[in-house]
């Protein structure tokens, strides 16, 4: 079974602050991590996937298998950041059928 | 262009109607999925199709039937809607391997009175 928890249902910082979305995950195989974004009555977007590790509009997430966190981190919260952001796991869900597996989302709201 | 489009936008509708809503994806992605999210915006898949072949399934009601005619469209129709089928109902598209970005649709904002 492949499992996403988000801990935190909301999340407030002051613009300009430093901001961690924490994100754990459970999954027996090597998972593909990713954290989608959001924004106020829009589509969800794919805000960056582990596997590029890339940095996409200042944030960055880095895989620990250690500790089978995926946490997104911005060092300068930006009042545009504020949206609702999963995290996701693309795992198998038998055979060769991949399923996306959302956390329950984060809402991260950046005050002025 | 959009790449993954959904219709309607809003739907309002009463207990026990029957109702459909349309996916397209113009991006030549082969595998197409339903999402649900509800009033506390959690995600969660219902169903997904991989070139028109039912390949998820995710415990969902009868009254929920998908259709794709061909790779490029996913429907979802609802038997007898119910009040607890409200919520916004996502499209979504991409290339069945791992790790592969899903596309979604705009949603579709479904209330059942």
């Amino acid at each position: 079974a492949q499992r996403v928890t988000q801990p935190e249902k909301l999340l407030s910082v002051f613009k300009g602050a430093p901001v961690e979305l924490k994100c754990n995950y459970s999954y027996s195989g090597s998972p593909e991590l990713f954290w989608y974004v959001q924004y106020s009555r829009q589509r969800l977007q794919l805000l960056l996937r582990h596997i590029s590790r890339e940095s996409i509009k200042g944030f960055t997430a880095d895989l620990n298998k250690g500790e089978t966190s995926f946490h997104l981190k911005k060092p300068f919260a930006q009042e545009e950041d504020s949206a609702m952001y999963y995290c996701a796991l693309s795992g198998n869900s038998g055979g060769s059928n991949y399923k996306l597996t959302f956390g329950k989302g984060t809402l991260l709201t950046v005050n002025p | 262009d959009t790449a993954v489009s959904q219709t309607p936008k809003y739907l309002v509708t009463q207990m026990g109607n029957d109702k459909s809503i349309k996916c397209e994806q113009n991006l030549g992605h082969d595998t197409m999925y339903w999402y649900k999210q509800d009033s506390k915006k959690f995600l969660k898949i219902m169903f997904s199709y991989n070139n028109k072949e039912l390949i998820i399934n995710e415990t969902v009601p009868n009254r929920f039937s998908p259709k794709s005619p061909d790779k490029a469209h996913l429907n979802l129709h609802i038997n007898s809607l119910e009040l607890g089928d409200s919520a916004v109902y996502f499209c979504a598209s991409n290339q069945r391997t791992i790790g592969e970005t899903q596309y979604f649709g705009p949603g579709t904002r479904l209330l059942v009175l």
